[in-house]
């Protein structure tokens, strides 16, 4: 099935330090969410963004939705250590019940 | 409260054997998904049940059969285990509507198959 391009794919960080991921899609989508997975969990809902242009923050989490409808971003501001784990964006279709899913930003954060 | 439970956490078998994994949801959503957590961490859907009729079937070994006795659960089946299916099956759950915010899904915490 289809992927998203998610990138970088990992990254090794320094507390304090911002971050910043992306989504990329050959497709538009209408819904990008973002998702963080803790070590032995499952992904927990961080950002929904429904409307191509749409800037959501949650803390210190920021996520834009593109304004061509293929590309979505996630900024973290002042990484903590709790910021580890792995990242991914999801994008559904109009009309559609699933997600397409990113393969994930696998952040580390140096104390 | 947990939202997406499933049962068991850990499953250790061996190979040719046949498992279960159970999935309840307690938000009162319409629609439940399976998805299979490769090694590299990669996400990928298996089945997807709208009000217990199946609308999601990716390209899955017939070995794997999803159950939905009612809107609340929805089981994975798993016929004649092999060493491939070693992985993270995660269920998950959404409003499924066509409404905003009706889409986004809540995952369980993750059941992890080792078949040996």
């Amino acid at each position: 099935g289809q992927q998203l391009n998610q990138s970088p794919q990992s990254m090794f960080i320094q507390e304090g330090e911002d971050v910043s991921m992306n989504c990329t899609s050959s497709s538009i989508f209408n819904t990008w969410l973002w998702y963080k997975q803790d070590p032995g969990e499952g992904p927990v809902l961080l950002i929904a963004l429904y409307k191509a242009g749409e800037l959501t923050s949650n803390g210190r989490l920021t996520a834009q939705f593109g304004i061509t409808r293929k590309d979505s971003f996630l900024n973290i501001s002042a990484s903590i250590p709790s910021d580890v784990g792995i990242y991914f964006c999801a994008g559904r279709k109009a009309g559609s019940y699933q997600l397409t899913f990113g393969k994930g930003t696998k952040l580390s954060v140096i104390p | 409260d947990t939202a997406v439970s499933q049962t068991p956490k850990y499953l250790v078998t061996q190979m040719g054997n046949d498992k279960s994994i159970k999935c309840e949801q307690n938000l009162g959503h319409d629609t439940m998904y399976w998805y299979k957590q490769d090694s590299k961490k990669f996400l990928k859907i298996m089945f997807s049940y709208n009000n217990k009729e199946l609308i999601i079937n990716e390209t899955v070994p017939n070995r794997f059969s999803p159950k939905s006795p009612d809107k609340a659960h929805l089981n994975l089946h798993i016929n004649s285990l092999e060493l491939g299916d070693s992985a993270v099956y995660f269920c998950a759950s959404s409003q499924g509507g066509g409404g905003q915010g009706e889409e986004t899904q809540y995952f369980g915490p993750g059941t992890r198959l080792l078949v040996l």
